[in-house]
């Protein structure tokens, strides 16, 4: 069974630039997760979808952070424009439905912003 | 707010000891813990999941508790190997609305010494 793909796994940009960052789930996940793991840190969830809809943003800086999942399967994370702070691993990660929700994690993408 | 907090110090044990994590929480006792291994540069990998009515949950070399009193997890690993060095999360499995979620602890990293 194929797992969490992303892309790219690592970008460089500078303050105020674009970047957007790619996820695709493990097929048949309903419910895909967009994760900020800062150094040092562990992974804080920025943004849930379940199929194409919203769950949950409340964590997601939203003027400058945004991130879709058009038709229930890939997803796009975007940031614009990049803040220094930005600087950290974006995780995606994927889920059935279900009690336990165990969660499969692709590799992550390691943003850096000079 | 909730709190799942983890020792932020390195724990450095030697080859066949058995390691001790431990993860606390604060302000209510969540009804599910999970705990994740991360290597560097990897996504974190689901390991085991407690729930609040179990004591104890076994799975080959790891062993996790849960004291609701305490309000503590512990992840035990027996029989340590170089192997098992990674950075271990906890993570308390929470509901937003509808969704269901995962808050992380920050890890602790074991290194395991031959």
């Amino acid at each position: 069974e194929a797992g969490v793909a992303q892309s790219p796994r690592y970008k460089i940009i500078e303050k105020r630039q674009s970047v957007a960052f790619w996820c695709n789930p493990i097929s048949g996940h309903a419910t895909l997760y967009w994760y900020q793991q800062i150094l040092g840190q562990g992974p804080k969830l920025l943004i849930q979808f379940q199929n194409n809809g919203v769950v949950d943003d409340s964590q997601l800086p939203k003027d400058r952070f945004s991130a879709e999942r058009l038709k229930g399967v890939d997803s796009t994370l975007k940031i614009q424009p990049a803040k220094l702070e930005d600087s950290a691993v974006y995780l995606c990660a994927s889920s059935l439905p279900g009690e336990y929700n165990e969660q499969f994690f692709g590799p992550g993408t390691r943003l850096t912003v000079l | 707010s909730q709190k799942i907090e983890q020792n932020s110090e390195a724990l450095n044990i030697q080859e066949g000891k058995t390691a001790t994590l431990t993860c606390n929480y604060t302000n209510y006792s969540p009804a599910y813990l999970q705990w994740y291994r991360q290597d560097p540069g990897r996504g974190p990998v689901f390991l085991l999941l407690i729930r609040e009515n179990e004591k104890e949950k076994r799975k080959e070399r790891l062993k996790v508790t849960f004291d609701t009193t305490l309000k503590q997890s512990l992840f035990h690993i027996t029989a340590s190997q170089p192997a098992d060095s990674a950075t271990y999360l906890c993570a308390r499995l929470g509901s937003s609305g509808s969704a269901r979620q995962l808050t992380f602890g920050s890890g602790t990293q074991l290194t395991v010494l031959p």
